[in-house]
């Protein structure tokens, strides 16, 4: 009940493409969704996060899009670049509890 | 505002000997968790210290131990070092009761065990 899935492991995507990234979990007391770019050799990076009560969050070209009763979310990257490429991590929290990582999603983007 | 710092960046160990990996807290931060990043992997919680006791810990053994410091800082420790050791060690800030409770996660420390 504590895992989170995170699909697709890998992904390739075109310069100007749209990138795709879901996650599900099963744990309705999360209350907290972020989601973390890593490059190689470097700490995850918090890139965009939302809570429950809102379905959609933007910045930018990240969009995070949240189905409370589907117990999904998926991260787009809109307009994807090559300095997009990096691991995307999404992960899920109870208030003041550890976060729980998904399994990571390789992107590539290739010009 | 400086972010979150660790050292060393890298370290090579031998199985049995023990190890500590230390962290400086984002300015303002007076929550620190430790994760392991196996290779290929997600992060796993190791624990979490808030006013200097730990909080929370995860699914590893106590020979993984830690310490928090007044000014926030803080150490990792390992003892009896196993091969499965081998990972990227990553420390995490954060403000505890803030709404979302985001983590900012420092460069981490590979740590490699022979």
């Amino acid at each position: 009940q504590q895992q989170v899935k995170q699909s697709p492991q890998s992904l390739i995507v075109q310069k100007g493409g749209i990138s795709i990234i879901n996650c599900a979990y099963e744990n309705t007391a999360f209350d907290y969704f972020p989601w973390y770019q890593q490059f190689p050799g470097k700490g995850p990076a918090l890139l965009i996060a939302i809570r429950p009560a809102v379905s959609e969050k933007k910045e930018g070209r990240f969009t995070i899009s949240f189905n409370k009763s589907a117990k999904q979310f998926s991260l787009h990257i809109m307009d994807s670049q090559p300095g997009d490429s990096a691991t995307y991590f999404c992960a899920a929290k109870m208030t003041d509890l550890e976060l729980i990582f998904g399994t990571g999603t390789r992107l590539q983007v290739f010009p | 505002e400086t972010g979150v710092t660790q050292s060393p960046t890298h370290l090579i160990k031998t199985r049995g000997q023990q190890v500590t990996l230390r962290c400086s807290s984002q300015s303002g931060h007076n929550t620190v968790s430790w994760y392991q990043q196996a290779l290929g992997q997600g992060p796993q919680f190791i624990f979490q210290y808030y006013r200097e006791e730990e909080n929370g810990r995860g699914n590893f053994p106590p020979r993984f131990s830690g310490l928090q410091f007044p000014n926030y800082s803080s150490e990792l420790n390992v003892n009896a070092l196993e091969l499965d050791d081998s990972a990227l060690y990553l420390c995490a800030s954060s403000l505890q009761g803030t709404s979302g409770g985001a983590r900012f996660f420092g460069p981490g420390t590979r740590l490699t065990v022979l």
